[in-house]
């Protein structure tokens, strides 16, 4: 079983469409990441989040739109699309450095479709 | 910047078979953490196996080990009796153990496409 909740598991938008991706965790994980993911292609890291606030953004287009309401839900808000922005996005959680074994936990992902 | 090398895009093994799935990296970093993850077709990536590069003893979990050699910043997986279940895309990755915005960031391979043959 996940750890890592995410929905949905497969999206179709138009490029004019705005829609929203979800993931939750129940592992009382105070750091949060959004991954980019192409086909036989490893993750790209995009957000972090750490203590409810944006610890990193890898210079994303601003289409994409993170949120993290609290510590156990992470949003990614996606508007105006282009079609190269279809793949799967990962949502990962891990607890904080020197608490931790250090790995990130995974949820299953959500297909993207940009039409 | 951390880099992970691995060198192999595609392997296969027979079932029952070992097989052994090289990773190099490079690092200024004295303390980091090494990890294997396995992503089947389904998806999810899943944590087959993680190293600490203070500890000196190789990390097993059953069927998997690794030989970490620090020097040479080698980090590779030995799956032994491989099964059907095994095939997967395996990633290599890198994490800082220092503080600030680079502990976050874990640096991947480019990864492996493991099939395993009946």
């Amino acid at each position: 079983d996940t750890e890592v909740t995410q929905t949905p598991k497969h999206l179709v938008m138009g490029m004019t469409n705005k829609k929203s991706l979800k993931c939750e965790q129940h592992m009382g994980h105070r750091a949060m990441y959004w991954y980019k993911q192409k086909a036989k292609k490893p993750p790209e890291l995009m957000f972090v989040y750490s203590y409810e606030k944006l610890s990193i953004n890898e210079s994303v287009p601003s289409r994409f739109s993170p949120e993290c309401p609290n510590s156990s839900l992470l949003n990614l808000h996606l508007h105006a699309l282009q079609p190269e922005d279809s793949a799967l996005y990962l949502c990962a959680s891990s607890q904080r450095r020197r608490q931790n074994t250090g790995e990130l936990f995974f949820g299953e992902g959500s297909r993207l479709t940009v039409l | 910047a951390q880099t992970v090398t691995q060198s192999q895009p595609e392997m296969s093994v027979q079932e029952a078979e070992t097989v052994t799935l090289s990773c190099t990296y490079d690092t200024s970093e004295s303390d980091y953490y090494l990890f294997w993850y396995k992503q089947p077709p389904s998806r999810q990536m899943i944590l087959v196996i993680r190293q600490e590069a203070y500890k000196q003893q190789n990390a097993t979990e059953n069927r998997f080990s690794v030989n970490f050699q620090k020097a040479a910043k080698s980090f590779s997986l030995k799956i032994s009796d491989s099964q059907l279940g095994d095939a997967a895309m395996y990633f290599c990755a890198y994490r800082s153990y220092d503080s600030g915005g680079s502990n976050y960031k874990l640096t991947f391979g480019k990864g492996t496409l493991l099939t395993v043959n009946p």
